[in-house]
């Protein structure tokens, strides 16, 4: 079964460079989520997406905006970037549809994540 | 084995002993909440989730324990077997049309002696 790709999968990057990550979500999902994992960290949430639209925001710097395309991928934009957004880079995809059935609560099934390392 | 979650990260077990990992919550007005497996490198790996409205629920060697008075979620792996070594995190969520974003806790990590 497909599953979310995310690219790249590592990056390294310098100070106050900008980085892209992307994210192809699952087909026919209609939500896209974001999320940040620092060393020994737990995921924290940066920012959602249900059908292209931005849904939430949760700790996500101004330094970093994401958008979702037409064709629902999504891409994480981070500029001006610090030693400490190194990090993995989650997204995860989910559908509020569920079987064809409205569903109360959208599983998200996460990709692989992104390294990124700010040298 | 048994972790308090938050306050003792780590937890070993036996190979074949019952485990439990802890979990608090913080947020009242969450309706559903998730218990996640992420192994070295790899994205959070559904395991199993409960509805706010239940108190147990059950899976395949997994069983998962809400309680709401305290805000206290457990997860209760039958035994546990080398590949069950990873790093768990327990996440909750409110209902709402569209997105549903997740706020995890502090993870645990879980290893099995064989």
């Amino acid at each position: 079964a497909a599953g979310v790709i995310q690219s790249p999968r590592h990056l390294i990057k310098e100070k106050r460079e900008t980085a892209t990550l992307k994210c192809y979500p699952i087909p026919r999902h209609d939500t896209v989520y974001w999320y940040q994992q620092g060393p020994g960290q737990d995921p924290q949430f940066l920012i959602s997406f249900y059908e292209k639209m931005q849904s939430d925001k949760g700790s996500i710097p101004d330094r970093f905006s994401a958008q979702q395309f037409s064709d629902y991928h999504s891409e994480l934009n981070m500029s001006s970037l610090e030693l400490g957004d190194s990090a993995l880079y989650f997204c995860a995809s989910g559908s509020s549809l569920a079987g064809g059935l409205r569903s109360s609560y959208n599983e998200q099934f996460f990709g692989p994540g992104t390294r990124l390392t700010v040298l | 084995g048994e972790s308090v979650g938050l306050h003792l990260p780590t937890l070993s077990v036996q190979e074949g002993d019952n485990s439990i990992i802890n979990c608090a919550y913080s947020n009242s007005a969450s309706d559903y909440f998730i218990w996640y497996k992420q192994e070295s490198g790899k994205g959070p790996q559904f395991i199993i989730d409960i509805r706010s409205n239940m108190d147990k629920r059950q899976g395949q060697r997994v069983t998962v324990l809400l309680n709401k008075t305290v805000k206290h979620l457990s997860l209760q792996i039958a035994a546990t077997q080398p590949g069950d070594s990873a790093v768990y995190f327990c996440a909750e969520t409110v209902n709402q049309t569209g997105a549903n974003n997740l706020f995890f806790g502090t993870g645990t990590r879980l290893t099995v002696i064989p």
